[in-house]
């Protein structure tokens, strides 16, 4: 059974610019969630996709936007990029919320320059 | 709000000695638990999970965890340590009967293992 995959591994951007990072959750799962991981204020949850819609947000600011497809794929966007926003980014599946627990990606590693 | 506190940013153990992490919650109503794993440049590994069934929960690589409602802790420990479980470790919880489903973790303890 494939896990969680993410494109790319590895990014490097300009500030000001905008990127796009890819999720293909574990077949069957219909919750993706996106976290960012950063050594300063550690892991971070983004929001919650569930059957297209999202279903939770966390704290960020409006430049990070998601979307999931109907195949369950996800993708978060980030706009107006700042040196801040370099992180690790995760992407998480699962069947559905609460005890089932999430399925984690390698990651997106985004840099800021 | 719900939080996770890991006691120990950084753990060193000798190879064969005990491994003890410690996780601790705020809230009332006990949350699902979770420990993950993170190797350098990889992403999160679930060990194991706790979801009100017992209170003592084995997981994956030998490691196990102690539900202690009157604690609020979910501490981390396998008998005896091997060099392949250096990394860091993330404890989590998500609230039950809220709307919120997200993982909220812990600050992480990095666990290093001496020959």
């Amino acid at each position: 059974k494939a896990g969680v995959t993410q494109t790319p591994r590895y990014l490097i951007k300009t500030r000001g610019q905008q990127v796009t990072l890819s999720c293909s959750p574990i077949s069957g799962h219909r919750s993706v969630s996106w976290y960012q991981q950063t050594p300063g204020q550690g892991l971070q949850f983004l929001f919650e996709y569930f059957s297209e819609t999202q279903r939770n947000k966390g704290n960020f600011p409006g430049r990070f936007s998601g979307r999931q497809f109907s195949n369950s794929r996800s993708e978060m966007n980030v706009s107006t990029l700042e040196l801040g926003d370099s992180a690790l980014y995760l992407c998480a599946s699962s069947l559905d919320w609460g005890d089932y627990g999430y399925t984690f990606g390698s990651g997106t590693r985004l840099t800021v320059v | 709000a719900q939080s996770v506190t890991q006691l120990g940013s950084h753990v060193s153990v000798s190879e064969g000695a005990l491994v003890l992490l410690r996780c601790n919650y705020s809230s009332s109503v006990p949350p699902y638990l979770f420990w993950y794993v993170q190797y350098p440049n990889q992403g999160l590994q679930l060990l194991l999970k706790y979801t009100s069934a017992a209170t003592l929960v084995k997981g994956i690589n030998g490691f196990e965890a102690e539900f202690k409602k009157s604690e609020t802790s979910f501490h981390l420990t396998k008998p005896s340590a091997h060099m392949s479980d250096a990394a860091e470790y993330f404890c989590a919880v998500i609230p039950k009967g809220g709307s919120q489903g997200n993982l909220i973790f812990g600050k992480g303890t990095k666990l290093s293992v001496k020959p």
